[in-house]
């Protein structure tokens, strides 16, 4: 069974860091794509992140430079890596599996505010 | 970007009845398109995928139509549980965007 589950959550100040995990089960997150998309509270979706079977990797313009997405294989972990956290990055972060999104995880929310 | 604009943004339906919602493309996108089912406080849910293919375990009177620009979600016959918003979602061309959102709510 496939499940998706993201840690690493929770309350930071303006210009801090967090990394958010996303833990695999049921496949190996080398053999498809994976993506963060967030969820500001009461609002729509927003795709964050990308990372490709190669390697390869896309970051949406609003967290370009400041978020960066990677894996672990040897632990078939996702990662999302965000620095200089603006309040406007305050949302739930999904981690989410293929394209489109067929599995997603249960979300965790990262609130960013002084 | 690629903007997507679905409509309405709400809907009041009731139990039994046909609900359709739009979501057109500001530039085309081939059938590059996806609709998901969000239900408060939890993950949304892939329905279609590729604008038509009705994706494993979802009910069949979920459907999908369209390419190019317009297209549609149709429901053919709402039932209790289908109350909750829906998003399209184009995966023509990065970044991956999203519509606002269709909230459906019991009338």
């Amino acid at each position: 069974e496939v499940q998706l589950v993201e840690s690493g959550g929770g309350l930071i100040q303006p210009g801090g860091s967090l990394r958010l995990s996303c833990a695999a089960s049921g496949f190996t997150v080398s053999s498809d794509y994976m993506n963060w998309v967030r969820q500001a509270p009461g609002r729509g979706l927003e795709f964050v992140s990308l990372i490709h079977r190669d390697s390869g990797t896309y970051h949406a313009d609003s967290v370009k430079g400041r978020f960066t997405i990677s894996r672990d294989n040897s632990k078939n972990m996702l990662y999302l890596q965000m620095n200089s956290l603006r309040t406007e990055d305050t949302a739930v972060y999904y981690c989410a599996r293929g394209a489109p999104f067929f599995f997603w995880g249960q979300g965790i929310l990262v609130t960013v505010s002084s | 970007d690629i903007q997507l604009t679905q409509s309405p943004s709400f809907l009041s339906a009731s139990v039994g009845d046909r609900v359709t919602i739009t979501c057109r493309a500001s530039q085309g996108i081939d059938s590059y398109l996806a609709w998901y089912q969000q239900k408060p406080g939890k993950a949304p849910k892939l329905l279609i995928y590729d604008a038509s293919t009705l994706q494993s375990g979802v009910p069949s009177r979920f459907s999908g139509s369209g390419s190019g620009t317009e297209f549609t979600l149709t429901i053919s016959s709402l039932q209790p549980e289908d109350f909750a918003t829906y998003f399209c979602q184009q995966l023509h061309r990065y970044p991956w965007t999203f519509g606002q959102g269709t909230k459906v709510e019991i009338k």
